[in-house]
């Protein structure tokens, strides 16, 4: 059974930083495009990252390139988001999830872990 | 970058009804078009897949068409369990979503 279970999330001040963590089971993490999606209170999906198999391509919504990090660990099977420079529009939770097809299609989601930037 | 226009944002409609929702792409992407159904407090979860491809275990009322720049996701028979959002999305863009409730 694929399991995506993230970690991380929490209040954190304007400015700050934040490091999400996903642990992958199930699959072979290591052969899937992974990417990071959020969703803000209230509102839509927007994919803010994703990275291939092998860590050598990533891809960064406009919203976050030069604050967000996405990194992977292929021999721990986890994803990470690293979030500095956060911003009260960054509040939202934010989704792990496994993509197939060659970053195509989504097909499994985690439970999210909200994140809060607030003072 | 692509945008995607779904429509409408929100309907509500009968049980037993037809419900049909449109997405349109600001260019052509061939059959690259998913759609996601999320309930209130839970993670999305994939419906259709490369515009009309039935994701294993989804209900046959759910289906979906179109090509190029236009879209269509269509609940053939609507259910109480069927009230959700709907995404659809190409590559990393989401529509806005469509709300459906039941009247």
């Amino acid at each position: 059974e694929v399991q995506l279970v993230e970690s991380g999330g929490g209040l954190v001040q304007p400015g700050g930083s934040l490091r999400l963590s996903c642990a992958a089971s199930g699959f072979s993490f290591s052969n899937y495009w992974m990417p990071w999606v959020r969703q803000a209170p209230g509102k839509g999906l927007e994919r803010v990252a994703n990275i291939k198999p092998d860590g050598s391509e990533k891809y960064y919504a406009d919203s976050v390139k030069g604050r967000f990090t996405i990194s992977r660990d292929n021999a721990k099977n986890s994803l990470y988001l690293q979030m500095n420079s956060l911003r009260a529009e960054d509040t939202a939770v934010y989704y792990c999830a496994r993509d197939r097809g060659g970053a195509t299609t989504i097909d499994y989601w985690g439970q999210g872990t909200l994140v809060t930037v607030s003072s | 970058d692509i945008q995607m226009t779904q429509s409408p944002s929100s309907l509500s409609a009968s049980v037993g009804d037809r419900v049909t929702i449109t997405c349109q792409a600001s260019q052509d992407i061939s059959n690259y078009l998913n759609w996601y159904q999320q309930k209130p407090g839970k993670a999305p979860k994939l419906l259709i897949y490369g515009t009309s491809n039935l994701e294993t275990g989804v209900p046959s009322r759910f289906s979906g068409s179109g090509s190029g720049t236009d879209f269509t996701f269509t609940i053939s028979s609507l259910q109480p369990e069927d009230v959700a959002t709907y995404y659809c999305q190409q590559y990393g863009t989401f529509g806005g979503g469509t709300k459906v409730e039941i009247k």
